[in-house]
């Protein structure tokens, strides 16, 4: 089957707007995780869901970041009012059973003018 | 709490040499530990991980590493370099208690001279 896929591949936005960035697991993993991960730097954790619900937001940065997984299937991550530094490339994985191998998306890329 | 620390952000080795890329973490609870690579203009791929049984494990494209809990360390190994090594090599540790939240190192890029 298919891999990870993540949309947009790249989304340029100004500074207050809002996003969302989607991401397809793939089929029958019932974990996702988001990551976001800025120039020079490692992944840095976000979220990551169990099935529908959020096990750990611990990562979101603030309140202008939130994530759902209504389904269990697909996941969108929200941004409000962007800002410059939101500027970075999200990555999306999931996984059959967390603590088993997380396959990665190739990312979108937000770019915050 | 856990962090990862590797140690160089860029390794240069010739082809058919030794590849070394160090990683040291800490965690609070017994860690699971994961080397990733990822090459120009795509997603992040695992090479190996360690969740507590062996610890010498042998990934994909003839890495291995080795879990030292004395040293904290999980360094990645490859006997002989090949062009095709060329990449950006992450390091990252979860909790066996928490597996989900996985924290990463900043990377190495390592270059392959022929």
């Amino acid at each position: 089957g298919a891999g990870v896929s993540q949309t947009p591949s790249n989304k340029v936005t100004e500074k207050g707007k809002y996003v969302e960035l989607r991401c397809d697991p793939i089929s029958g993993h019932t974990a996702l995780y988001w990551y976001r991960q800025s120039l020079g730097q490692g992944p840095e954790f976000l979220i990551y869901f169990q099935g529908t619900g959020a096990a750990d937001d611990s990562g979101l940065p603030n309140d202008r970041f939130f994530a759902v997984r209504p389904e269990g299937s697909v996941s969108t991550l929200k941004i409000q009012r962007t800002e410059r530094g939101d500027s970075a490339v999200y990555l999306c994985a999931s996984s059959f059973l967390v603590s088993e191998t997380q396959y990665f998306g190739p990312g979108t890329r937000l770019l915050v003018l | 709490a856990q962090s990862v620390t590797q140690l160089g952000s860029h390794v240069s080795v010739s082809e058919g040499a030794l590849v070394l890329l160090r990683c040291n973490y800490s965690s609070s609870v017994p860690p699971y530990l994961f080397w990733y690579v990822q090459y120009p203009n795509q997603g992040l791929q695992l090479l190996l991980k360690y969740t507590s049984a062996a610890t010498l494990v042998k990934g994909i494209n003839g890495f291995e590493a080795e879990f030292k809990k004395s040293e904290t360390s999980f360094h990645l190994t490859k006997p002989s370099a090949h062009m095709s090594d060329a990449a950006e090599y992450f390091c990252a540790v979860s909790g066996n208690t928490n597996a989900g939240k996985s924290t990463f190192g900043d990377g190495t890029t390592l270059t392959v001279k022929p």
